[in-house]
């Protein structure tokens, strides 16, 4: 067990629809990740938050958008939702967003869009 | 830009057998390598990770040498045992980006036979 929580496990939802994707870091963490794992992609960096701020953004598309809470969890919401956004969305915490700190995974949420 | 290439899998090995998967990246700055591990249905653990030129990572019998001259940070087991089935994910946190996400190579799906 990484420490990093993720809910829902399972998401199944219809083109065109919105979901909310959570996630609780690390006690401790103050960076949360967030990446796109898909069969066609492989893993993909979408966002990065530390301590509440935006740090850096990448293969993200508008559709989708993120922030992270006082409390340090984070939200990833994807909108005007597509077949091709069906996914494993991962979350990862470390202590500071450091190049040598170690990321911690959470177990995923999976994403099918019908 | 920064970049990690595996080999390509399946590896398929007897128990018992020498493990090596191949990893070899591209970086603009001192990069921090890593290895993940994922086993079926699971999210990413760490398996080692190296942070400077001639570290070994090591952990659970798996080993890893940070080689600058030859920007490689290759897997290798001794004896490989059926619950070593799984993914295997190389990947780098370079220095020179600020937000030190992970890029990961595609990922070595690891069989073993008993």
């Amino acid at each position: 067990d990484s420490g990093v929580t993720q809910t829902p496990k399972h998401l199944i939802t219809a083109t065109g629809q919105r979901v909310t994707l959570r996630c609780s870091p690390r006690s401790g963490d103050l960076s949360v990740y967030w990446y796109q794992q898909s069969l066609d992609q492989g893993l993909q960096f979408l966002i990065q938050y530390y301590n509440g701020e935006e740090r850096a953004k990448g293969n993200i598309l508008e559709r989708f958008s993120a922030q992270q809470f006082p409390d340090l969890h984070s939200e990833l919401n994807l909108s005007s939702l597509e077949l091709g956004d069906s996914a494993l969305y991962f979350c990862a915490s470390s202590i500071s967003g450091g190049t040598t700190d170690t990321q911690y995974f959470g177990p995923g949420t999976r994403l099918t869009v019908l | 830009g920064n970049s990690v290439t595996q080999m390509e899998g399946p590896v398929t090995l007897s128990e018992e057998a020498f493990l090596t998967i191949n990893c070899t990246y591209t970086a603009t700055g001192y990069p921090s390598l890593f290895w993940y591990v994922q086993y079926p249905g699971e999210g990413l653990q760490l398996l080692l990770k190296a942070t400077k030129a001639d570290d070994k990572g090591s952990n659970k019998g798996f080993e890893a040498t940070y080689r600058k001259e030859t920007t490689s940070f290759h897997l290798e087991k001794g004896s490989v045992q059926v619950s070593d089935s799984a993914v295997y994910f190389c990947a780098l946190s370079d220095s020179m980006d600020s937000s030190y996400k992970l890029i990961f190579g595609s990922g070595t799906r690891l069989l073993v036979r008993p």
